[in-house]
């Protein structure tokens, strides 16, 4: 069974620094592009950026370029964000998904169960 | 950015009842839209992909059409497990995926 498992809740303080993780399990890792996408609590979906964990290649937002990083350890089978300085507007659920890429179709097919961030003072 | 637009933002249907759900683009897409599923403390689920394809195990009463900026998703015979929010996204600008504002069906 194709599987992301992501990490677990975190509650940090706004200035803080903070890694979360999305493991994957049940197909080539390295093969397929790996999303992240970011909701609000009560509010909508939005796409934060995605890597190939083959090679690294990374591709931002706009919207996120310069607010978090976006990296992959293969050899884990584990793509992650992080925020160097976490804000109280970064409290959200962040979702990692795989992303099918090709020159017809372009989706996301399988979804981690979600990371819970809480930034507060 | 890609604007996406989902109307209705809400509706109530009953058990049985055809319901379907409007996107529009703010340009055109081709046929590069998806649609996901999402219920309450769920991650997405995504039901549609380019626009018509049923992903696997996806019930056979959700459908979508269209192409270039208007795009439909339709339950055909509302189901209790359907009462959800349904969001489509645009995957035509790949450095800037888009999703609408959602479409919550609730229970009449």
């Amino acid at each position: 069974e194709v599987q992301l498992v992501q990490s677990g809740p975190e509650v940090k303080k706004p200035g803080e620094s903070l890694k979360i993780s999305c493991k994957g399990s049940g197909y080539n890792f390295t093969s397929d592009w790996i999303g992240w996408v970011r909701q609000v609590p009560g509010k909508g979906l939005e796409w934060m950026g995605i890597i190939y964990p083959g090679d690294s290649n990374t591709r931002y937002s706009p919207s996120f370029q310069g607010q978090v990083t976006i990296s992959a350890d293969k050899s884990f089978n584990t793509a992650y964000v992080q925020w160097g300085s976490l804000k109280a507007s970064d409290t959200a659920i962040y979702y990692c998904t795989r992303t099918v890429a090709t020159t017809f179709y372009y989706y996301m097919d399988v979804w981690g169960t979600g990371t819970t961030v809480t930034v507060s003072s | 950015d890609i604007q996406m637009t989902q109307s209705p933002s809400s509706l109530s249907a009953s058990v049985g009842d055809r319901v379907t759900v409007t996107c529009r683009a703010s340009l055109s897409i081709s046929n590069y839209l998806n649609w996901y599923q999402q219920k309450p403390g769920r991650a997405p689920k995504l039901l549609i992909y380019s626009a018509s394809n049923l992903q696997s195990g996806v019930p056979s009463r959700f459908s979508g059409s269209g192409s270039g900026t208007h795009f439909t998703l339709t339950i055909s015979g509302l189901q209790p497990e359907d009462f959800a929010t349904y969001y489509c996204q645009q995957s035509y600008k790949t450095l800037g995926l888009t999703f609408g504002g959602g479409t919550k069906v609730e229970i009449k």
